[in-house]
């Protein structure tokens, strides 16, 4: 049973580029959520979602950040026109259920800036 | 809103030393507390949780006691092994779900 696969691994964008950052959740889970990890910070959140349908996202950003996930395929969290603060590395997590469900995360994406 | 805040790091300690890592928050409601720990280039991973004060959570030799009158739950180990370094990170979730609001993390390096 494969755990949350996250791809790429590592992702490097020239400032003004996009990053599109995947996420495969657990087998049989249809909650997922985003958190981000600054250098030396602990995870923020960033939003919840659930097939098709965005539950919270509190913790996005109002520009350039936006994410999904469909009803076949990956969780995409989409980043328009990097900039070097986005650097940061990207952690999803899934759930079978939305309220006292054990989270598990993926390995998560490097994203750095240039 | 929520928060977390751990000691912060590096912990530096030699083999079958005690440890101590400090976590308070504050909460509306009654939150579950939960450790995670962040081995190197890996993800997240649930050490343990406690979803009611007074609540022990233990695993792989660590444990933390949910301590609602101090709003604490300081994670604590006898005897630690070189691998246990990574980052240990203190979490509590809202009321009706399951987003996190994590600590800063606190890096625990153990010598031989």
């Amino acid at each position: 049973n494969a755990g949350v696969m996250q791809n790429p691994r590592h992702l490097v964008r020239r400032r003004g580029q996009e990053a599109r950052l995947r996420c495969s959740p657990m087998k049989g889970h249809s909650h997922v959520y985003w958190y981000r990890q600054l250098p030396e910070e602990g995870l923020k959140f960033m939003v919840y979602l659930q097939k098709e349908n965005i539950i919270d996202e509190s913790g996005m950003p109002k520009e350039r950040f936006s994410a999904e996930f469909p009803k076949e395929g990956p969780s995409i969290l989409r980043i328009q026109q990097v900039v070097r603060g986005d650097s940061a590395a990207y952690f999803c997590a899934s759930s079978r259920g939305g309220s006292n469900e054990k989270l598990f995360f993926g390995s998560g994406t490097q994203l750095s800036v240039l | 809103g929520n928060s977390v805040t751990q000691m912060e790091g590096p912990v530096t300690l030699s083999e079958e030393a005690f440890l101590t890592i400090n976590c308070t928050y504050t909460a509306t409601g009654y939150p579950s507390l939960f450790w995670y720990v962040q081995y190197p280039g890996e993800g997240l991973q649930l050490l343990l949780k406690a979803t009611k004060a007074d609540d022990k959570g233990s695993n792989k030799g660590f444990e933390a006691t949910y301590r609602k009158e101090t709003t604490s739950f300081h994670l604590e180990k006898g005897s630690v092994q070189v691998s246990d370094s990574a980052v240990y990170f203190c979490a509590i979730n809202n009321n009706a779900g399951n987003m996190l609001t994590f600590g800063g993390g606190t890096r625990l390096m153990v010598k031989p």
